[in-house]
């Protein structure tokens, strides 16, 4: 069974400062990991994605992440938040790419001036 | 823009009513799979449609049901409707044959409320 943790239901930072979201999963076999950002009143829409080879990762709008197996890890950041990040980030897992995904509960970021 | 639609935007039913909500999937795929996102929670999975025909399913009770179709747009139907039901339902569309488009790109999904 697959199973994704996100640590934080909500954070906030300062415009300019680090954003660091985090993610923990649980899987039977080699996941396929994938970070959403959903802005208010609207459907999803993919940042990022990890498949297979290099596990660092790099996304739309100055996100990146970094799959840790290790540490069943896929934690996501950017080193400059803007105001216009302010959202709710989903992290998710599946066995394949087209298969089901499975959500973490969400973390909401709020960005103040 | 992902290229997948959803009809209607919002809809409000009473309880016991049935519902049907529409999903067109982006040009090229043929995988259609829809999600459940009750207020303040993640997306669940309710269930995939390949090829027409069903591919997987969440656990949701038989009242959720499904079609595609051969142009792989896609219906989701909730019979007896309850409270619980209230959510926004998100479709997503992707290619189980298409490696470069394996991805799922979600639609800005409908949201149902039951009273």
């Amino acid at each position: 069974a697959q199973s994704v943790t996100q640590l934080g239901s909500h954070v906030s930072v300062s415009e300019g400062a680090l954003v660091l979201l985090r993610c923990n999963y649980s899987s039977s076999v080699p996941p396929y990991l994938f970070w959403y950002v959903q802005y208010p009143n609207q459907g999803l829409q993919l940042l990022l994605k990890y498949t297979t080879g290099a596990t660092l990762v790099k996304g739309i709008n100055g996100f990146e992440a970094e799959f840790k197996k290790s540490e069943t890890s896929f934690h996501l950041t950017k080193p400059s938040a803007h105001m216009s990040d302010a959202a709710e980030y989903f992290c998710a897992v599946t066995p394949s790419n087209t298969d089901k995904l499975i959500f973490g509960t969400g973390t909401r970021l709020q960005v103040f001036p | 823009e992902t290229g997948v639609t959803q009809s209607p935007t919002h809809l409000i039913k009473t309880r016991g009513q049935q519902v049907t909500l529409r999903c067109s999937s982006q040009s090229g795929h043929n995988t259609v799979s829809w999600y459940q996102q009750a207020l303040g929670q993640g997306p669940q999975f309710i269930f995939q449609y390949y090829r027409e025909e069903e591919n997987g399913r969440g656990n949701f009770p038989p009242r959720f049901s499904g079609l595609q179709f051969p142009n792989y747009s896609s219906e989701l139907n909730v019979n007896a409707l309850e409270l619980d039901d209230s959510a926004l339902y998100l479709c997503a569309s992707s290619s189980r044959d298409r490696l470069s488009e394996e991805t799922q790109y979600f639609g800005p999904g409908t949201r149902l409320l039951v009273l």
